[in-house]
């Protein structure tokens, strides 16, 4: 069965804190893919990184940075010097690339309030 | 380039009344996924579209839902006898096709509501 888990439903932080977005997720797939997607205020989902399953090594992009880790299937995301701009849901998801089309299945989605 | 356009952006029915959300995809993506927004049930797949290939109908909730793709573009979901719990936003995404999984972009959604 595929699932991903994001414990954590709100997080609140101020302006310049470094925090870190815990996904968790389940496959039997051994090729398979990751994603975030951030959703602002106004509701559009904008995709953030994606990561297939045999590339293990981390990635930076600006404040951002992902965390993969295979051995505790783990796919954590962390902004650094936390913006106000940053407040959004992010969802963490995962796509099986056999059989299944490459359809998302999501996380519940952690809320990120950045206040100033 | 334009990305994925979703009309009408608002939708108020009534229960039992039948309603069409239209979706244009990315020109060029021959993939084409509906999902359901809800506060109860998050972000839940609902039907893909792969060029001609018959689509995978697996989340579809009930036989009151039906999609189409027309000319492998444009796309119709289409909710019947609308109930209640139907209430919710409805997001379109397009990607490219296979073999590999790439990344969807999304449309800004059809907030349904059903009184």
């Amino acid at each position: 069965a595929q699932k991903v888990t994001q414990a954590q439903t709100e997080i609140s932080v101020v302006e310049k804190e470094d925090v870190t977005l815990d996904c968790v997720y389940e496959t039997r797939d051994t090729t398979y893919y990751l994603f975030w997607y951030k959703q602002p205020p106004s509701g559009e989902l904008v995709f953030l990184i994606r990561r297939n399953s045999f590339d293990e090594q981390n990635e930076i992009s600006g404040r951002y940075s992902w965390n993969f880790q295979k051995s505790t299937s783990s796919f954590n995301f962390t902004i650094t010097a936390s913006q106000v701009v940053d407040s959004a849901v992010y969802f963490c998801a995962l796509s099986e690339i056999y059989n299944q089309g490459g359809k998302l299945i999501f996380g519940q989605g952690t809320e990120l309030s950045v206040k100033p | 380039g334009a990305g994925v356009s979703q009309s009408p952006s608002n939708k108020v029915t009534e229960k039992g009344k039948d309603v069409e959300l239209r979706c244009d995809p990315i020109s060029g993506h021959t993939a084409l996924y509906w999902y359901r927004q809800s506060l109860g049930q998050g972000l839940e797949f609902l039907i893909y579209f792969q060029g001609n290939s018959a689509p995978d109908k697996s989340g579809l909730p009930s036989d009151r839902f039906s999609a189409e793709r027309t000319g492998g573009s444009v796309s119709t979901l289409t909710i019947q006898r609308t109930q209640q719990e139907d209430s919710a936003v409805y997001l379109c995404a397009s990607s490219l096709g296979p073999p590999t999984v790439n990344e969807q972009f999304f449309g800004p959604g059809t907030r349904l509501t059903v009184l």
